[in-house]
């Protein structure tokens, strides 16, 4: 079974330009999501899309980050302007649907250096 | 104060050893507790999963959870030197959004960076 995929793996960009970051979940997995891990923290959840909807996007900080899901399956996350502390690995996960059991598989993420 | 508290270490330990690593947490709501091993330049990988209190084996790994105390656990045991990796807590629970009751929003510990010398 093929995992989450992501692209591209690293990024380097200037402050103030843009960036975007795609995914493409495990088959059939309805609830995909997308999380920002900092060197050193555990990874925090921006948003969340259960199919082609938005269920949670209350951390995704909106004035910079968007993200969208259109045909319920690949998503894109982007970021315009991009600032310093924006540097981190952004990773995509998903999960069969949004219920505790199931389990929230992870994607290798896409490394963003912002300089 | 966090709603996940884990030791970021750095823990070292020689091969064969028995490792034990540790996350405190706050928020009662937690029903789901999970480890998960993320080496470098990957993403995290799901080790152990377990749901409210108890224990669970797996191979060389055993999850423990205690919500009383809100403390869980992951112990390793006969380590090796291929389960150098940074070992992230994470846990969820019911909470309610626009798509109605959902559980996918993990909270995770900050990491434990884990090295088994030879």
């Amino acid at each position: 079974e093929a995992g989450v995929a992501q692209s591209p793996r690293y990024k380097i960009i200037e402050k103030r330009q843009s960036v975007a970051f795609w995914c493409n979940p495990i088959s059939g997995h309805a609830t995909l999501y997308w999380y920002q891990q900092i060197l050193g923290q555990g990874p925090k959840l921006l948003i969340q899309f259960q199919n082609n909807g938005v269920v949670d996007d209350s951390q995704l900080p909106k004035d910079r980050f968007s993200a969208e899901r259109l045909k319920g399956v690949d998503s894109t996350l982007k970021i315009q302007p991009a600032k310093l502390e924006d540097s981190a690995v952004y990773l995509c996960a998903s999960s069969l649907g949004l219920s505790g059991g199931n389990t929230i598989y992870f994607g290798e993420g896409s490394w963003l250096t912002v300089v | 104060q966090k709603e996940v508290e884990q030791d970021p270490g750095p823990l070292s330990v020689p091969e064969g050893a028995i490792v034990s690593l540790n996350c405190t947490y706050s928020n009662s709501a937690f029903q789901y507790f999970m480890w998960y091993r993320q080496y470098s330049r990957k993403g995290p990988e799901l080790l152990m999963y377990t749901y409210s209190s108890g224990n669970k084996e797996d191979g060389r790994f055993t999850a423990q959870v205690d919500k009383s105390s809100k403390y869980i656990s992951l112990f390793i045991r006969d380590s090796q030197p291929s389960d150098s990796a940074t070992y992230l807590c994470a846990m969820s629970g019911a909470y309610a959004n626009a798509g109605g009751t959902s559980y996918g929003k993990l909270t995770f510990g900050q990491g434990t960076i884990l090295t088994v010398h030879p």
